[in-house]
């Protein structure tokens, strides 16, 4: 249990042109999404919190505009990384947390998405 | 600034041996601290939750230790095996976590 997806695994752009990566939870509903991003040998870094229903609350220096995040149901988010930059160019993962039953706070990984903008 | 530090970037042990990896924090009284296990090219994937008012918990080989007063955690893997091989990482929080930068562990055969 307690699978997520993400798709695609792997995405090359011309820079310029917007890129959307989609993350499910497979098994299991999740009103909570979250976004990271991680650069090689860093820590991940969150960029936001995706909340079925309403709008995604972003972290200090992440751009709206830039990285726009739909979570359109119990199941699905996606991250439309938009005008892509060579320096957008990272790993995405996304993660879940189980909603139904009793309050957890363990995050379900994706596999993540990597992203390189030429 | 919230800071957390895992004591080392890489660590080899032997094959069998335990294997000991440190949490540190700052700035921070969490409530719940998490263990995930990355490997290259994928999503973490979580281990063990521990509580503030927890001292030890064990899944299997895996044993986590939160010291509130310390501010430090220490994760165990016993009588560890190549296939525990990847970066662990330490994450603190509950509604939002927040992730350490990881220790590489290479269990040598």
């Amino acid at each position: 249990g307690a699978v997520v997806s993400q798709h695609p695994s792997w995405v090359i752009c011309k820079s310029g042109t917007s890129v959307k990566i989609e993350c499910r939870s497979l098994d299991f509903q999740a009103t909570t999404m979250f976004w990271y991003r991680q650069f090689p040998k860093q820590s991940l870094m969150l960029m936001a919190t995706s909340n079925e229903g309403s709008k995604a609350t972003y972290e200090q220096g992440v751009e709206k505009d830039k990285f726009l995040i739909n979570h359109a149901s119990l199941t699905l988010s996606t991250l439309t990384v938009t005008s892509a930059h060579p320096e957008d160019s990272s790993f995405y993962i996304c993660s879940a947390r189980d909603s139904s039953g009793r309050v957890t706070y363990e995050q379900y990984f994706g596999p993540g998405t990597r992203l390189t903008v030429t | 600034s919230q800071k957390i530090e895992q004591n080392s970037e890489a660590l080899n042990i032997q094959e069998g041996k335990t294997a000991t990896l440190t949490c540190n924090y700052t700035n921070y009284s969490p409530a719940y601290l998490q263990w995930y296990r990355q490997d290259p090219g994928r999503g973490p994937v979580f281990l063990l939750l521990i509580r503030e008012n927890e001292k030890e918990k064990r899944k299997e080989r895996l044993k986590v230790t939160f010291d509130t007063t310390l501010k430090q955690s220490l994760f165990h893997i016993t009588a560890s095996q190549p296939a525990d091989s990847a970066t662990y990482l330490c994450a603190l929080g509950d509604d939002k976590i927040i992730f350490g930068k990881g220790t590489r562990l290479h269990i040598l055969p």
